[in-house]
């Protein structure tokens, strides 16, 4: 059964580094999201994409958060500089349509120290 | 702003019983819902969609309701198992596809 892949499972970076989190959506989807969850806390929306470009965005979605398709295959999330509040599991989401059921990825934990 | 609100937070019932977990949200114009499961530091396993138009999805032991006018969903498990203590959290979607999430509810089942 197709699924969506994460990488890396576990990212430890210091404050102000950069960070790219990669996914592998489904391969015949085209609709791509990156959710986020604190630890004890709910799951909250980043972002979605859809045809190469960002389709809705939420507040935390700030400028230091960018995604891109780069290679028509993985579908990554670049925080530029990160805070120690950017610690979360984040989860890469796709789905075929956008009113389908979303398919989620394993996620990545971040730690930011 | 939609908001989704599971109760109760938690729950810890003997095995083989049957139960019921709440979800409610604010606005009724959601295109699906989903629930998913969560084990602790795991990720997110989809357990069922419901399309706004459908009023209930089953699968296996668990069924899933939902009341877009009165913006209700129940997931019902039947004849539980230890096996199926985690972390149940509902999540709607809105117009953008965007998933809103409830903060979910703890099911411990005590053999």
């Amino acid at each position: 059964e197709p699924e969506v892949t994460q990488t890396p499972s576990h990212q430890v970076t210091q404050m102000g580094q950069e960070v790219i989190l990669r996914c592998v959506p489904i391969s015949n989807h085209l609709y791509f999201y990156w959710y986020r969850q604190i630890l004890g806390q709910k799951v909250e929306f980043l972002v979605s994409f859809y045809n190469n470009e960002i389709s809705e965005k939420s507040e935390i979605f700030d400028d230091q958060f960018s995604v891109e398709r780069p290679d028509g295959s993985n579908f990554t999330l670049k925080i530029r500089s990160t805070k120690l509040e950017d610690s979360a599991m984040y989860f890469c989401a796709t789905n075929g349509q956008g009113f389908n059921e979303q398919y989620f990825g394993p996620g990545t934990r971040l730690t930011v120290t | 702003k939609q908001e989704v609100t599971q109760i109760p937070a938690a729950l810890s019932v003997p095995e083989g019983e049957n139960l019921v977990l709440n979800c409610s949200f604010t606005d009724s114009a959601i295109y699906n819902l989903q629930w998913f499961r969560q084990d602790p530091g795991k990720g997110l396993t989809s357990l069922l969609l419901i399309q706004s138009s459908q009023r209930e999805q089953t699968s296996g032991r668990l069924n899933a309701s939902l009341d877009k006018s009165s913006g209700r969903s129940t997931l019902y498990i039947a004849a539980s198992q230890p096996g199926d203590s985690a972390t149940y959290l509902c999540a709607v979607s809105d117009s953008n596809y965007q998933l809103i999430w409830g903060a979910g509810t703890k099911l411990i089942i005590k053999p």
